[in-house]
């Protein structure tokens, strides 16, 4: 069964903590992203990676942090440099059809800082 | 910077009418063109999407999307919705760029639909 999987589903944590949530994909795509989703805004790139060690910074990443050692994981580290953690976040990978690429989302992971 | 507009943050519509959910992008060259949908609990899904060729593109559940470049729009339609269709939609675009490779998807802030039975 293909896909993407993003755990845990609810993730809480208090104020100055780093947490790291997991991306996690068997789809066999070399392009993995990390989106941040709040309420009114839509999704905004936070990292990405085309390839395996490989990663660049996307719209907003500050206070965030990436690896990608292995192709089908692509985890994200939010620290406590982060100044409003409080959101959903979403992965995503891609695949390259017909010349143009698609992505793929996972279903999110909500985390919460108090 | 380049942006995509959704105009419409929260569509109330009753079964059976007809929906158009608008956006535009302020891209001047070739660009990929994607609406996805968002369930209550559920992934972002794709709903339907333009690389080149006929404007007018269909997706899944009866949805439909027309690209009118010279208004840097793709307008989300469909001609009767259900109570099913309660969701939110996000549109997002990304540039074509010489040589093949891609710029990054810019998503729209989401409209909101609510459809009452």
């Amino acid at each position: 069964d293909g896909g993407i999987t993003q755990s845990p589903k609810y993730l809480f944590r208090k104020e100055g903590q780093n947490v790291t949530l997991s991306c996690e994909q068997n789809l066999n795509h070399d392009a993995m992203y990390w989106y941040r989703q709040d309420p009114g805004q839509g999704l905004r790139l936070i990292y990405y990676s085309q390839i395996v060690n490989d990663f660049q910074k996307g719209d907003i990443a500050e206070g965030y942090s990436v690896s990608r050692e292995k192709k089908e994981s692509f985890p994200l580290t939010v620290t406590s440099a982060q100044k409003n953690p409080t959101a959903f976040y979403l992965c995503a990978s891609s695949v390259r059809r017909g010349g143009r690429y698609e992505q793929y989302f996972g279903p999110g992971t909500r985390l919460t800082v108090t | 910077a380049q942006s995509v507009s959704q105009h419409n943050h929260h569509v109330i519509l009753s079964e059976a009418a007809s929906l158009e959910l608008g956006c535009n992008y302020s891209y001047g060259g070739t660009v990929n063109l994607f609406w996805y949908v968002q369930y209550p609990g559920q992934h972002l899904q794709l709903l339907l999407k333009y690389f080149s060729g006929d404007p007018l593109v269909k997706g899944i559940k009866g949805f439909e999307a027309e690209f009118i470049k010279s208004k840097f729009s793709f307008n989300l339609r469909k001609p009767s919705v259900q109570w099913s269709d309660t969701a939110e939609y996000f549109c997002a675009v990304n540039e074509l760029r010489r040589g093949g490779s891609q710029g990054n998807l810019i998503f729209g802030k989401g409209t909101k639909l609510s459809v009452k039975p």
